[in-house]
Protein backbone atom coordinates (compact mmCIF):
# COMPACT_ATOMS: atom_id res chain seq x y z
CA UNK A 1 0.00 0.00 0.00
CA UNK A 2 0.95 3.54 -0.84
CA UNK A 3 2.00 5.47 2.37
CA UNK A 4 4.04 7.68 4.38
CA UNK A 5 6.72 5.85 6.73
CA UNK A 6 8.69 7.79 9.40
CA UNK A 7 11.80 6.24 11.19
CA UNK A 8 12.45 5.95 13.85
CA UNK A 9 8.97 5.70 15.90
CA UNK A 10 10.44 6.53 19.15
CA UNK A 11 14.01 8.95 19.73
CA UNK A 12 15.45 9.57 22.70
CA UNK A 13 18.28 12.25 22.86
CA UNK A 14 20.38 14.55 24.74
CA UNK A 15 20.23 17.67 25.89
CA UNK A 16 22.26 19.60 22.76
CA UNK A 17 23.01 16.35 20.67
CA UNK A 18 22.33 16.54 17.26
CA UNK A 19 18.89 14.22 15.77
CA UNK A 20 18.02 13.52 12.41
CA UNK A 21 14.51 12.25 11.71
CA UNK A 22 13.68 10.94 8.48
CA UNK A 23 10.26 10.76 6.53
CA UNK A 24 9.82 8.61 3.05
CA UNK A 25 6.54 7.91 0.98
CA UNK A 26 5.13 5.84 -2.11
CA UNK A 27 2.64 8.23 -2.81
CA UNK A 28 5.14 10.27 -5.20
CA UNK A 29 3.48 13.76 -4.01
CA UNK A 30 4.87 16.36 -4.94
CA UNK A 31 5.06 18.16 -1.41
CA UNK A 32 5.76 16.92 2.00
CA UNK A 33 5.52 18.59 5.35
CA UNK A 34 7.33 18.92 8.63
CA UNK A 35 4.45 19.35 11.77
CA UNK A 36 5.72 19.82 15.55
CA UNK A 37 2.70 18.65 17.61
CA UNK A 38 2.55 19.21 21.04
CA UNK A 39 0.04 17.28 24.01
CA UNK A 40 -3.42 18.44 22.89
CA UNK A 41 -2.06 21.04 20.67
CA UNK A 42 -3.08 21.13 16.62
CA UNK A 43 0.10 20.63 14.90
CA UNK A 44 2.61 23.21 13.89
CA UNK A 45 3.99 23.94 10.40
CA UNK A 46 7.59 23.94 10.80
CA UNK A 47 8.27 24.24 7.28
CA UNK A 48 7.37 22.40 3.71
CA UNK A 49 9.20 21.66 0.38
CA UNK A 50 7.04 22.07 -3.04
CA UNK A 51 9.36 19.34 -5.02
CA UNK A 52 12.36 21.06 -4.70
CA UNK A 53 11.67 24.55 -3.21
CA UNK A 54 11.88 24.81 0.46
CA UNK A 55 9.31 26.66 2.30
CA UNK A 56 10.02 27.92 5.92
CA UNK A 57 7.40 29.09 8.30
CA UNK A 58 8.67 32.30 9.82
CA UNK A 59 8.47 31.50 13.68
CA UNK A 60 10.44 27.96 13.06
CA UNK A 61 13.65 28.15 14.79
CA UNK A 62 16.91 28.15 13.38
CA UNK A 63 17.63 25.07 15.26
CA UNK A 64 15.54 23.03 12.83
CA UNK A 65 16.63 22.13 9.32
CA UNK A 66 15.20 20.03 6.53
CA UNK A 67 16.86 18.34 3.93
CA UNK A 68 14.84 16.38 0.42
CA UNK A 69 17.13 14.61 -1.55
CA UNK A 70 14.84 13.41 -3.72
CA UNK A 71 10.95 12.99 -4.12
CA UNK A 72 10.69 10.39 -1.75
CA UNK A 73 12.42 11.04 1.00
CA UNK A 74 12.54 14.07 3.44
CA UNK A 75 14.86 14.87 6.56
CA UNK A 76 14.31 16.72 9.49
CA UNK A 77 17.42 17.82 11.38
CA UNK A 78 17.76 19.19 14.81
CA UNK A 79 20.73 21.02 15.54
CA UNK A 80 20.51 21.22 19.15
CA UNK A 81 17.91 19.47 20.65
CA UNK A 82 16.60 21.38 23.80
CA UNK A 83 13.74 20.47 26.42
CA UNK A 84 11.38 22.49 24.53
CA UNK A 85 11.49 20.02 21.19
CA UNK A 86 10.06 17.18 23.54
CA UNK A 87 7.27 16.72 21.37
CA UNK A 88 5.59 14.20 18.28
CA UNK A 89 7.14 15.61 15.27
CA UNK A 90 4.86 14.63 12.10
CA UNK A 91 5.62 14.02 8.11
CA UNK A 92 3.00 14.69 5.76
CA UNK A 93 2.52 14.41 1.91
CA UNK A 94 0.04 16.35 -0.30
CA UNK A 95 -0.47 17.40 -3.62
CA UNK A 96 -0.37 20.39 -5.68
CA UNK A 97 -1.62 20.39 -8.93
CA UNK A 98 -2.92 23.18 -11.00
CA UNK A 99 -2.96 25.26 -8.55
CA UNK A 100 -5.26 22.91 -5.88
CA UNK A 101 -3.87 21.66 -2.70
CA UNK A 102 -5.30 18.29 -2.04
CA UNK A 103 -5.83 15.91 0.89
CA UNK A 104 -2.56 15.37 3.51
CA UNK A 105 -1.59 12.13 4.17
CA UNK A 106 0.44 11.43 7.50
CA UNK A 107 2.60 9.58 8.51
CA UNK A 108 2.36 7.99 11.99
CA UNK A 109 5.22 10.15 13.85
CA UNK A 110 8.11 10.07 15.54
CA UNK A 111 7.90 10.54 19.08
CA UNK A 112 11.02 12.45 20.52
CA UNK A 113 12.41 12.76 23.91
CA UNK A 114 14.76 15.03 25.15
CA UNK A 115 16.79 14.14 28.32
CA UNK B 1 -3.89 33.28 10.59
CA UNK B 2 -5.80 30.48 12.60
CA UNK B 3 -9.23 29.46 12.02
CA UNK B 4 -11.33 29.06 15.39
CA UNK B 5 -13.03 26.19 16.41
CA UNK B 6 -15.74 25.78 18.19
CA UNK B 7 -17.00 24.06 20.65
CA UNK B 8 -13.16 22.75 22.37
CA UNK B 9 -14.34 19.44 23.50
CA UNK B 10 -17.69 17.80 23.38
CA UNK B 11 -19.00 14.86 25.43
CA UNK B 12 -21.68 12.58 24.14
CA UNK B 13 -23.22 9.55 24.45
CA UNK B 14 -23.15 6.96 21.91
CA UNK B 15 -26.02 7.84 19.15
CA UNK B 16 -26.71 11.54 19.86
CA UNK B 17 -25.75 14.12 17.58
CA UNK B 18 -22.54 16.56 17.48
CA UNK B 19 -21.37 19.55 15.41
CA UNK B 20 -18.27 21.11 15.08
CA UNK B 21 -17.52 24.36 13.52
CA UNK B 22 -14.85 26.01 12.03
CA UNK B 23 -14.33 30.10 11.20
CA UNK B 24 -11.64 32.02 9.46
CA UNK B 25 -11.11 35.91 9.35
CA UNK B 26 -10.00 35.14 5.91
CA UNK B 27 -11.43 34.84 2.46
CA UNK B 28 -10.93 30.92 2.15
CA UNK B 29 -10.40 28.54 -0.77
CA UNK B 30 -11.43 25.04 0.95
CA UNK B 31 -11.49 23.47 4.04
CA UNK B 32 -10.02 19.89 5.40
CA UNK B 33 -11.16 17.99 8.14
CA UNK B 34 -9.13 15.74 9.77
CA UNK B 35 -9.83 13.30 13.02
CA UNK B 36 -6.70 12.35 15.47
CA UNK B 37 -6.77 9.26 17.65
CA UNK B 38 -5.09 9.55 20.91
CA UNK B 39 -1.46 8.53 20.30
CA UNK B 40 -1.71 8.35 16.44
CA UNK B 41 -1.02 10.84 13.06
CA UNK B 42 -4.49 12.63 11.60
CA UNK B 43 -6.40 10.75 9.06
CA UNK B 44 -8.30 12.97 6.66
CA UNK B 45 -12.13 12.93 6.15
CA UNK B 46 -13.04 15.16 3.20
CA UNK B 47 -12.33 18.43 1.56
CA UNK B 48 -15.17 20.78 1.21
CA UNK B 49 -14.01 23.03 -2.63
CA UNK B 50 -16.91 25.20 -3.15
CA UNK B 51 -19.25 27.73 -1.16
CA UNK B 52 -22.37 25.59 -0.26
CA UNK B 53 -20.58 22.46 -0.97
CA UNK B 54 -21.98 19.48 1.73
CA UNK B 55 -20.32 15.56 1.66
CA UNK B 56 -20.61 12.93 3.58
CA UNK B 57 -19.09 9.72 4.41
CA UNK B 58 -21.33 7.39 6.39
CA UNK B 59 -22.79 9.19 9.36
CA UNK B 60 -20.35 11.97 9.08
CA UNK B 61 -21.08 15.01 7.37
CA UNK B 62 -19.99 18.66 6.30
CA UNK B 63 -20.62 22.07 5.14
CA UNK B 64 -18.87 24.80 3.50
CA UNK B 65 -20.54 28.71 4.04
CA UNK B 66 -17.56 30.72 1.52
CA UNK B 67 -19.26 33.67 1.95
CA UNK B 68 -19.02 33.49 6.22
CA UNK B 69 -15.97 31.50 6.13
CA UNK B 70 -17.08 29.15 7.65
CA UNK B 71 -17.45 25.30 7.88
CA UNK B 72 -18.99 22.85 9.72
CA UNK B 73 -18.81 18.81 11.14
CA UNK B 74 -21.75 17.28 11.02
CA UNK B 75 -21.81 13.52 13.13
CA UNK B 76 -24.64 12.42 13.27
CA UNK B 77 -25.73 8.97 15.72
CA UNK B 78 -22.10 9.07 16.65
CA UNK B 79 -19.97 5.40 17.33
CA UNK B 80 -17.38 5.14 20.21
CA UNK B 81 -15.09 5.10 17.55
CA UNK B 82 -15.80 8.68 16.44
CA UNK B 83 -14.10 9.84 19.75
CA UNK B 84 -11.04 11.68 19.04
CA UNK B 85 -9.76 15.83 18.48
CA UNK B 86 -10.81 16.96 14.99
CA UNK B 87 -9.25 19.63 13.48
CA UNK B 88 -9.92 21.71 10.63
CA UNK B 89 -7.71 23.01 8.39
CA UNK B 90 -8.25 25.79 6.18
CA UNK B 91 -6.76 26.74 2.75
CA UNK B 92 -6.68 30.71 1.97
CA UNK B 93 -8.31 32.48 -1.58
CA UNK B 94 -4.93 33.05 -2.93
CA UNK B 95 -2.69 31.54 -5.80
CA UNK B 96 -0.49 28.66 -5.26
CA UNK B 97 -1.55 27.72 -1.70
CA UNK B 98 0.67 24.79 -0.62
CA UNK B 99 -0.07 24.35 2.71
CA UNK B 100 -3.04 24.11 5.52
CA UNK B 101 -3.55 26.38 8.42
CA UNK B 102 -4.83 24.30 11.54
CA UNK B 103 -7.37 25.25 13.85
CA UNK B 104 -6.75 24.50 17.44
CA UNK B 105 -8.88 21.12 17.21
CA UNK B 106 -12.21 19.84 19.17
CA UNK B 107 -11.74 17.29 21.51
CA UNK B 108 -14.75 14.95 21.24
CA UNK B 109 -15.43 12.05 23.49
CA UNK B 110 -18.46 9.16 22.90
CA UNK B 111 -19.09 7.64 26.18
CA UNK B 112 -21.20 4.12 26.13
Amino acid sequence: DAMVIQNPRYQVTQFGKPVTLSCSQTLNHNVMYWYQQKSSQAPKLLFHYYDKDFNNEADTPDNFQSRRPNTSFCFLDIRSPGLGDAAMYLCATSRVLSGHLYEQYFGPGTRLTVT
Amino acid sequence: QQPVQSPQAVILREGEDAVINCSSSKALYSVHWYRQKHGEAPVFLMILLKGGEQKGHEKISASFNEKKQQSSLYLTASQLSYSGTYFCGTVPLIQGAQKLVFGQGTRLTINP
